[in-house]
């Protein structure tokens, strides 16, 4: 089966700019999360869609970071505006139904490297 | 979330086995084991999970210990592929919450 795809694998951008990253989940992966990976750290989860509705969005910084999944399928993760902290790798996984997913992986994409100078 | 303690780095020879320990000592009656692994440039990939008894797949072990407050796991020959780092988290199957990821081992292989 195919992965996760995220585009783009690279983003530079100055600071106050805008960014945009796009994930397609696994067909049929009902539940997709959007991790930021700082180095040296492990991923810390922002979001968790389940189809289209928002499940938890409590670590997402909502003054500056908007997401979205229309239709339940792709998803767009958006920083306006950006700072130096924000640089990052950024992570979309995606996963059958979210209560079952204790019997099922997580898939991850490649994730998107964000630099912000 | 019910927490994890792995050491920072470990190192392994080719073709030896490895032994990744987890302790997860406030572990509840409810809590999976989960192990993840993350190569470089990669996402994290899912390697095996388990509650009580011991599990094998085709990429690893997990032996789990009998009070389930530690965990180990096995790689049975390490080759230059699995240099990565190692998660190990520990997923609430009633919560239903999503994997929280702590900073992992990061194993090193030398030929």
């Amino acid at each position: 089966e195919a992965g996760v795809a995220q585009s783009p694998r690279y983003k530079i951008i100055e600071k106050r700019q805008s960014v945009a990253f796009w994930c397609n989940p696994i067909s049929g992966h009902a539940t997709l999360y959007w991790y930021q990976q700082i180095l040296g750290q492990g991923p810390k989860l922002l979001i968790q869609f389940q189809n289209n509705g928002v499940v938890d969005d409590s670590q997402l910084p909502k003054d500056r970071f908007s997401a979205e999944r229309l239709k339940g399928v792709d998803s767009t993760l958006k920083i306006q505006p950006a700072k130096l902290e924000d640089s990052a790798v950024y992570l979309c996984a995606s996963s059958l139904v979210a209560f079952l997913t204790f019997n099922y992986g997580y898939t991850f994409g490649s994730g998107t490297r964000l630099t912000v100078v | 979330d019910a927490k994890t303690t792995q050491p920072n780095s470990m190192e392994s020879n080719e073709e030896e086995p490895v032994h990744l320990p987890c302790n997860h000592s406030t572990i509840s009656g409810t809590d999976y084991i989960h192990w993840y692994r993350q190569l470089p440039s990669q996402g994290p990939e899912y390697v095996i999970h388990g509650l009580t008894s011991n599990v094998n797949n085709r990429m690893a072990s997990l032996a789990i210990a009998e009070d389930r407050k530690s965990s180990t796991l096995i790689l049975h020959r390490a080759t230059l592929r699995d240099a990565a780092v190692y998660y190990c988290i520990l997923r609430d199957v009633e919560e239903n919450t999503p994997l929280v990821f702590g900073k992992g081992t990061r194993l090193s292989v030398i030929a």
